[in-house]
């Protein structure tokens, strides 16, 4: 049972334009969730967080949203550039006996488009 | 680069076999966690450990096993190989977290398994 979909593979996106991830959730016990970005050959980087109790969280062009009534958030970013090309993963983080476990989605695979 | 070390960087064997995957954290983490990555899915946690502990355990199967040494490196042990443990594996490290926000994760190249 996948608690964390990513439900478009794949997004192409002009370059300067707004590129909009999307990740959906069931699971109302996460109380943090995170995107992460992932170029080939190397492990996926953090990007930005969110917790549970806010709505919006915004670092430079880079903001992610949160609405906890559809269990659905996205990640927006603000003017898309052809080095923001990677897949982009969607995280949940789910207290557990004294430590985190995250939960990621499938993946998007954003492409830019100079 | 994240600073985590993940050797080797691919990994050929035949099924029935038994490979050992190794995790050097970044300096100053405590806590290291296994992620496998199998063809057209997310990344599915497999463990945590913490100073040499066991602390949280995810879609491990009984085949594959791991353990922190006392300089903190990790070592992912998967033995009885199939043909669907062909994936790559992640390792990531953090700080542990503090009480409040989870950490953030660091994560290692990943290390390519092909079971044939």
């Amino acid at each position: 049972d996948q608690q964390v979909k990513q439900n478009s593979p794949s997004l192409s996106v002009q370059e300067g334009r707004i590129s909009i991830l999307n990740c959906d959730y069931t699971n109302s016990m996460f109380d943090y969730f995170l995107w992460y970005k992932k170029y080939p050959a190397e492990g996926p980087t953090f990007l930005i967080s969110i917790s549970s109790i806010k709505d919006k969280n915004e670092d430079g062009r880079f903001t992610v949203f949160l609405n906890k009534s559809a269990k659905h958030l996205s990640l927006h970013i603000v003017p898309s550039q052809p080095g923001d090309s990677a897949v982009y993963f969607c995280a949940a983080s789910q207290p557990t006996s004294g430590t985190y476990k995250y939960i990621f989605g499938t993946g998007t695979r954003l492409k830019v488009l100079a | 680069d994240s600073g985590v070390t993940q050797t080797p960087k691919h990994l050929i064997t035949a099924t029935g076999q038994r490979v050992t995957l190794r995790c050097s954290p970044r300096s100053g983490d405590l806590s290291v966690y296994w992620y496998q990555q199998s063809l057209d899915q997310g990344l599915q946690f497999l463990i945590q450990y913490y100073n040499g502990e066991e602390r949280a355990k995810g879609n491990i199967l009984e085949r594959f096993s791991a353990q922190q040494f006392p300089d903190l490196h990790s070592e992912l042990n998967l033995s009885s190989l199939e043909l669907g443990d062909s994936a790559l594996y992640f390792c990531a490290s953090s700080n542990f977290f503090s009480g409040g926000a989870p950490d953030t994760q660091y994560f290692g190249p990943g290390t390519r398994l092909t079971v044939l």
